[in-house]
C-alpha cells in the first residue's frame, strides 16, 4: 500500500497570498496518477488536478500541480476567499486507493 | 449531468450489518469505462477508500475492510450497493458513492452528497 502523507496538516494565509501544499508517497507514484482534491465543510471534495498537473475543466488558472515520483505540491497563487477549505491527495497508481490526511488551509 | 444519490439507515447497531444504495442518474453503472465504490469519512478525519467494482473488470477492496466489505450492482435499477458486516463505533462516517474513472487511473470525478451512518446501540 503506499501511504501518502501531506504537509503542512494547517496552513494560515492571507488572501491574495500564495499557497503551497506538499504531498509525499511512500513510494514512486508512476505515470504521475496523484490527483487533488478540494473539500468545503459539509460538501463532498471534488476533483481539482489529475495526472499531478491537469487542471479539470473550469478550475482557475491560479492552482496548479506539479510534481513526479513521490513528491508532488499543489500551488494556489493568490488566495481567493472561497478557497479556504481543505485539500486532499490521492494516488491512483495501485490499489488500495490512498489518501493522504489533508492540508487545511485557513484564512491569518 | 451525472449525479449520484446515497440511501439507507442513518443509525446501525453494533455487530450489525450496514447496508447503503446510491442511484445513479445521467449516466450508467454498466459502462465500462468508469469503477463505481465507496469512500467514507469519519467525523473531522480524513478520506478512506472502501471499494470500487467495474463491470468491465474486477472488483477491489481496501484490504482492510475486505474481510467485511461487499460492493455490488444492480443495472436494472441503476444502482450500486454496500454491505458492511460486523460494525463498531470505528465505523461511524460519512459515506460516500462515487464514480471512478477506469482509463487513465481511478480518481473520483463524480460524487455522492455523502450519507451520515452512526453505529450506535
Amino acid at each position: 500500500e503506499i501511504v501518502m502523507t501531506q504537509s503542512p496538516a494547517t496552513l494560515s494565509v492571507s488572501p491574495g497570498e500564495r499557497a503551497t501544499l506538499s504531498c509525499r508517497a511512500s513510494q514512486s507514484v508512476s505515470r504521475s496518477y496523484l490527483a487533488w482534491y478540494q473539500q468545503k465543510p459539509g460538501q463532498a471534495p471534488r476533483l481539482l488536478i489529475y495526472g499531478a498537473s491537469t487542471r479539470t475543466t473550469g478550475l482557475p488558472a491560479r492552482f496548479s500541480g506539479s510534481g513526479s515520483g513521490t513528491e508532488f505540491t499543489l500551488t494556489i497563487s493568490s488566495l481567493q476567499s472561497e478557497d479556504f477549505a481543505v485539500y486532499y491527495c490521492q494516488q491512483y497508481d495501485t490499489w488500495p486507493l490512498t489518501f493522504g490526511g489533508g492540508t487545511k488551509v485557513e484564512i491569518k | 449531468q451525472l449525479q449520484l444519490q446515497e440511501s439507507g439507515p442513518g443509525l446501525v447497531k453494533p455487530s450489525e450489518t450496514l447496508s447503503l444504495s446510491c442511484t445513479v442518474s445521467g449516466g450508467s453503472i454498466s459502462n465500462t469505462n468508469y469503477y463505481w465504490g465507496w469512500i467514507r469519512q469519519p467525523p473531522g478525519k480524513g478520506l478512506e477508500w472502501i471499494g470500487s467494482f467495474s463491470y468491465g473488470g474486477s472488483s477491489n477492496y481496501n484490504p482492510s475492510l475486505k474481510s467485511r466489505v461487499t460492493i455490488s450492482g444492480d443495472t436494472s435499477k441503476n444502482q450500486f450497493s454496500l454491505k458492511l458486516t460486523s460494525v463498531t463505533a470505528a465505523d461511524t462516517a460519512v459515506y460516500y458513492c462515487a464514480r471512478f474513472a477506469n482509463s487513465g487511473g481511478a480518481k473520483v470525478d463524480y460524487w455522492g452528497q455523502g450519507t451520515l451512518v452512526t453505529v450506535s446501540s
